[in-house]
């Protein structure tokens, strides 16, 4: 069945890197999500992949892809104390509808 | 500006009552999900529409129930017969396959 696995918690001095990792099961996974939630809010959208690429640059942001290995992970240049949040990759799968399945999320806490 | 709108932000009933969770979108989305969020589980899918007058079940479905008579709405219905309501609920929308969904800033939904 398909899952989608993330680390709870990772904790960064501001201006390092941060890097979020994800893992995934399903092979026939077409886009990879990542969305940023804070407090007591909705999930915003930050980026995505499709499956068919290694990386994306966005920014401050890095996707990286390994598909032989269906691994995900999201590189944050120069954490900021405003990127502390909770972190969620997704997957599509397709013939499914468009929904989207999620990871756990990993909680950033960025200290000064 | 376009977006979803989730109402009410906070939301108290007692045990057996029926509550009815509004979720508003005017991207001119054909797809709305409802998802459901708790602590250290990320996001579950209880129901999604990929087109008006049809939905399907998620994941957790028991205990819920949707309509979707209007393309720009999608109800959500937590009835009596759901075990552990209390939650926080997030409504998304999207074009549909293999595009991100957009999400409203949700309902925190407490049971007593």
């Amino acid at each position: 069945g398909e899952d989608v696995e993330q680390s709870l918690f990772l904790s960064v001095r501001e201006g390092d890197s941060s890097v979020i990792n994800c893992t995934y099961t399903d092979s026939s996974s077409t886009y990879l999500y990542w969305y940023k939630q804070e407090p007591g809010a909705g999930l915003q959208l930050l980026t995505y992949i499709f499956s068919n690429m290694d990386m994306k640059q966005d920014q401050r942001l890095t996707v990286l892809l390994n598909k032989k290995d269906k691994h995900l992970s999201l590189r944050i240049a120069d954490t900021q104390t405003g990127d502390s949040a909770i972190y969620f990759c997704a997957e599509s799968i397709n013939n499914q509808g468009g929904k989207l399945i999620f990871g756990q999320g990993t909680e950033l806490s960025v200290k000064p | 500006d376009g977006g979803i709108t989730q109402s009410p932000k906070y939301l108290f009933r007692k045990e057996g009552q029926n509550v009815t969770l509004s979720c508003e979108q005017n991207l001119n989305h054909d797809a709305m999900y409802w998802y459901r969020q708790d602590p250290g589980q990320g996001l579950r899918l209880i129901y999604y529409s990929q087109i008006v007058n049809d939905f399907q079940k998620g994941d957790i479905a028991e205990g819920y129930s949707v309509s979707r008579e209007k393309k720009e709405s999608f109800p959500l219905t937590v009835t009596s017969a759901q075990k552990n309501p209390t939650a926080f609920y997030l409504c998304a929308s999207g074009k549909g396959a293999n595009s991100p969904l957009h999400f409203g800033n949700g309902t925190r939904l407490t049971v007593t």
